[in-house]
């Protein structure tokens, strides 16, 4: 089983608040990815990183944020959230080069009212 | 059109069955074609990974790439219930580190 965690699992939150979701992992990979995944829809990139310090958007528009400090942590922030971002986000990584295996981490629903 | 086309089921086989499963893309710069299984509230695990055409075996897991079709399956032979699960073709043009993804298709195998 892959070494990668995200919390909270869960998350109900009103309208308006920030939050962030978090990400590790302990495979010390430097890539790393955001993705959202709604009932039947394909995954959408939101976020990647090709390293610390290294961060770029996704090819589906997003209100969120991300950062990349330490190579372990890649959280993702929504500065306020709408219901339009309730969705499932899923956290990702692979090693830097060669076969380009991403491990998944078990997601976090989010349910903005 | 979306690039990767992938027939969302649900699929119910009985305990025993060969299953196929399929994807169709459109950009002819894919390279590597991926299979995920993603169990309910759970995230996607990869089952396969093939690079350009051809067949590869794992177990009971076979992945065939038919690149002039632009057609990538996953059989799964003697299906068994613990295979129940939604799986994700994935695939990528060499170098982007992007992987675009397929619906999924939702599978369950009957006892």
């Amino acid at each position: 089983e892959a070494d990668i965690y995200q919390t909270p699992r869960y998350l109900v939150i009103g309208t308006g608040k920030k939050i962030t979701l978090e990400c590790s992992q302990t495979m010390g990979h430097d890539k790393m990815y955001w993705y959202q995944q709604d009932p039947g829809m394909e995954l959408h990139l939101i976020h990647y990183s090709y390293g610390v310090n290294s961060t770029e958007k996704g090819d589906l528009s997003s209100e969120s944020t991300v950062s990349r400090i330490r190579t372990e942590h890649f959280p993702l922030t929504l500065e306020s959230a709408r219901p339009s971002h309730t969705s499932q986000y899923l956290c990702a990584s692979s090693v830097a080069s060669g076969l380009y295996e991403q491990y998944f981490g078990p997601g976090t629903r989010l349910t903005v009212t | 059109q979306k690039e990767v086309e992938q027939d969302p089921g649900p699929l119910s086989v009985p305990e025993g069955a060969i299953v196929s499963l399929n994807c169709t893309y459109s950009n002819s710069a894919f390279q590597y074609f991926m299979w995920y299984r993603q169990y309910s509230r759970k995230g996607p695990e990869l089952l396969m990974y093939t690079y350009s055409s051809g067949n590869k075996e794992d177990g009971r897991f076979t992945a065939q790439v038919d690149k002039s079709s632009k057609y990538i399956s996953l059989f799964i032979r003697d299906s068994q219930p613990s295979d129940s699960a939604t799986y994700l073709c994935a695939m990528e043009t060499s170098g982007t580190y992007k992987y675009i993804f397929g619906t999924g298709t939702r599978l369950k195998v009957l006892a």
